[in-house]
């Protein structure tokens, strides 16, 4: 069955370094796959997604992530994080059987001045 | 646009009381997702609506009730609350549905619930 595993509880990093939070999935076949950000109080946004071609994917606020397949990764990245950046990430993947995104439990970013 | 808009943001309830959780889109999205969040189990599914008049069960339906009268609105609710369904709760829509390389779903604020 498809899933996201999304090993790092919580992350904190400071202000201005570079960030990477990993994200596993589990799919037989080449996988859709989602990053989404909560803001504190908010609701979910979509950062990027996957589904076919450059691996390398380009997101909104300066977030990119890379679909490794051999690795079975697709892991976040951000060269310099600002305070701003602070919040919840979610990994996701497509379950094509039931036609639903199924979310990873989360990392949590905090920031350190 | 207001995008998607939930009411209330935060309700106290007693074990066994009742209540309904609005959920009100302005984008003319034809699907609609309940979801639940709690702590290290990210996102999951309640139910959700592929169209006016229709719903469908998510992966943890049970306790709920759903309805889609109108298109822009999706309403969730609870017939006699339990302490375990505690929870944040969003609302969601996309214009598409089944179709993962366009779809983009759009997310309300969140309700926070706590049932005593």
């Amino acid at each position: 069955a498809q899933s996201v595993t999304q090993p790092d509880i919580h992350i904190t990093v400071s202000e201005g370094a570079s960030l990477e939070l990993r994200c596993n999935y589990s799919y037989g076949a080449t996988p859709y796959l989602f990053w989404y950000v909560q803001s504190p109080g908010q609701g979910l946004q979509l950062l990027l997604k996957y589904f076919s071609g450059d691996t390398l994917v380009q997101g909104i606020k300066g977030f990119e992530a890379e679909f490794k397949r051999s690795q079975s990764s697709f892991n976040l990245r951000k060269p310099s994080v600002h305070w701003s950046d602070a919040a919840e990430y979610f990994c996701a993947v497509w379950k094509s059987s039931a036609s639903k995104i199924i979310f990873g439990s989360g990392t949590r970013l905090s920031i350190r001045p | 646009n207001a995008g998607v808009t939930q009411t209330p943001k935060f309700r106290v309830l007693k074990t066994g009381q009742s209540m309904t959780l609005l959920c009100a889109q302005d984008m003319n999205h034809e699907y609609m997702y309940w979801y639940r969040q709690d702590p290290g189990m990210g996102l999951r599914l309640i139910h959700y609506s592929v169209g006016e008049g229709t719903t469908a069960k998510g992966e943890v339906p049970d306790g709920y009730n759903v309805s889609r009268l109108k298109k822009q609105n999706f309403l969730l609710g609870l017939e006699s609350a339990a302490p375990s369904q505690t929870s944040v709760y969003f609302c969601a829509s996309s214009y598409l549905y089944g179709s993962p390389d366009q779809e983009t779903q759009y997310f309300g604020p969140g309700t926070r619930l706590l049932v005593l």
